[in-house]
């Protein structure tokens, strides 16, 4: 099984941060990495598909990149509305997600 | 619209058994895979089965294989999952997603169901 690593589980940012989420998987898993939101009591979305395509409707501060192993969340100017848990998902061979990393008010 | 809605979910004993169902609409069903995640209290999203678009292909988690099953109806447009053997550690809310496939970068799931609660607990 791939196993997926998200670094860090937590931190604390101002409003105006930018904030940098890191997903490494145990073997390459090429482009097969989709970032999701979830914030609190609400369902999670899809922010970026495929480590760097931005869904439709999701605000151009949120960027992916990465490739093989190693892949970045990147969110500039995080705004109130950004405070959330993020999780990152392989769908290489079979499907897996991340442990979540919780972005707080600093 | 695109929508999932989960139900059949519960206060179920341990070893007792669920199923649980989601019914699509605002898509063509029978042209996507879908999926069921799981999310214990406070906990992060665990894959847990899918099932290919015409039903003729099933994929499980590790744990909980063998105690779960998962079908669809395309007639009627639902997903089911069928839990058997169910344990205290598979208490979760149970979300039936979409995938969404694009040819060379894989597929990702939108949307989400609102989600569905299983309690197990004597």
């Amino acid at each position: 099984d791939i196993q997926m690593t998200q670094s860090p589980s937590s931190l604390s940012a101002s409003v105006g941060d930018r904030v940098t989420i890191t997903c490494r998987a145990s073997q390459s898993i090429s482009n097969r990495l989709n970032w999701y939101q979830q914030k609190p009591g609400r369902v999670p979305e899809v922010l970026i598909s495929a480590a760097i395509n931005l869904q439709s409707g999701v605000s151009s501060r949120f960027s992916g990149s990465g490739s093989g192993t190693e892949f970045t969340l990147t969110i500039n100017s995080l705004q109130p509305e950004d405070y959330a848990t993020y999780y990152c998902q392989q769908n290489h061979i079979s499907w897996a997600f991340g442990q979540g990393t919780k972005v707080e008010v600093k | 619209e695109v929508q999932l809605v989960e139900s059949g979910g519960g206060l179920v004993r341990p070893g007792g058994s669920l199923r649980l169902t989601c019914a699509a609409s605002g898509f063509t069903f029978r042209n996507h895979w879908m999926h069921w995640v799981r999310q214990a209290p406070g906990e992060g999203l665990v894959w847990v089965s899918c099932i290919s678009d015409e039903g003729t292909t099933t994929y499980y988690a590790e744990s909980m294989k063998g105690r779960i099953a998962i079908s669809r109806d395309n007639a009627k447009d639902t997903l089911y999952l069928q839990m058997n053997s169910l344990r205290a550690e598979d208490t979760a809310v149970y979300y039936c997603v979409r995938a969404v496939y694009k040819y060379g970068d894989g597929d990702w799931f939108d949307p989400w169901g609102q989600g569905t609660l299983v309690t197990v607990s004597s």
